[in-house]
């Protein structure tokens, strides 16, 4: 069984200030890895995914993940945030078997100030 | 949320009556999924179907049905609604079972 934890619920952040959210996952098999951006009343969008090869992936937005497989880590970072990167993020972790089957983290909310 | 609709957007009901929540995709998806979202818990799956007339459970199904007579349409059904169900549902579709996108949510309250 897998689990996802999310340790930060809410990152306050200035504008063009770098952030971090921090993914931990458990796991005894390999798994995909994704994240997901939640804006307000809106559904999940798709912001990056580790499926396999290099360990940095980029995202959409300006957003990058590094997958760290010793430390089951899977963090996103922002270089320079703007506001519009206020929303909530999910981390989710599936296994490699073909239902797909997402566990979500508990999802971070990043409050981005002017 | 290209290709998926949910309907009804929003839905108030009353404690004991049947509810249903309808997903329908135009993109030919083999996997569904619905998942319920709750403060503090993020996601969690409810159930799931991989293709017409097969599903499994998820993380919460106890109280809810699912349906899949078509490739297009997922159907989830609270028998006998609680208030403990009230949440924001979310239908997501994959091609294989990696990546999977989400439609934009039914918010339903159980009074």
């Amino acid at each position: 069984a897998q689990s996802v934890t999310q340790l930060d619920s809410q990152v306050p952040v200035f504008e063009e200030a770098p952030v971090e959210l921090r993914c931990n996952y458990s796991s005894s098999v390999s798994v995909y890895l994704f994240w997901y951006v939640q804006y307000p009343n809106q559904g999940l969008q798709l912001l990056l995914k580790y499926l396999s090869g290099s360990t940095l992936v980029k995202g959409i937005n300006g957003f990058e993940a590094e997958f760290n497989k010793s430390q089951t880590s899977f963090h996103l970072r922002k270089p320079s945030v703007h506001i519009s990167d206020t929303a909530e993020y999910f981390c989710a972790v599936s296994d490699f078997s073909n239902t797909g089957k997402l566990i979500f983290g508990q999802g971070t909310t990043l409050q981005v100030k002017p | 949320d290209a290709g998926i609709t949910q309907s009804p957007r929003h839905k108030v009901t009353e404690t004991g009556t049947p509810v249903t929540l309808r997903c329908h995709q135009t993109e030919n998806h083999r996997y569904m999924y619905w998942y319920r979202q709750d403060p503090g818990h993020g996601l969690r799956l409810i159930h799931y179907s991989y293709g017409v007339k097969d599903t499994d459970k998820g993380e919460v199904s106890d109280g809810y049905s699912v349906s899949r007579s078509k490739t297009e349409d997922f159907l989830l059904t609270l028998e006998s609604a609680t208030s403990s169900q009230t949440s924001v549902y979310f239908c997501a579709i994959a091609a294989s079972g990696d990546i999977q996108y989400f439609g934009a949510g039914t918010r339903l309250s159980v009074l």
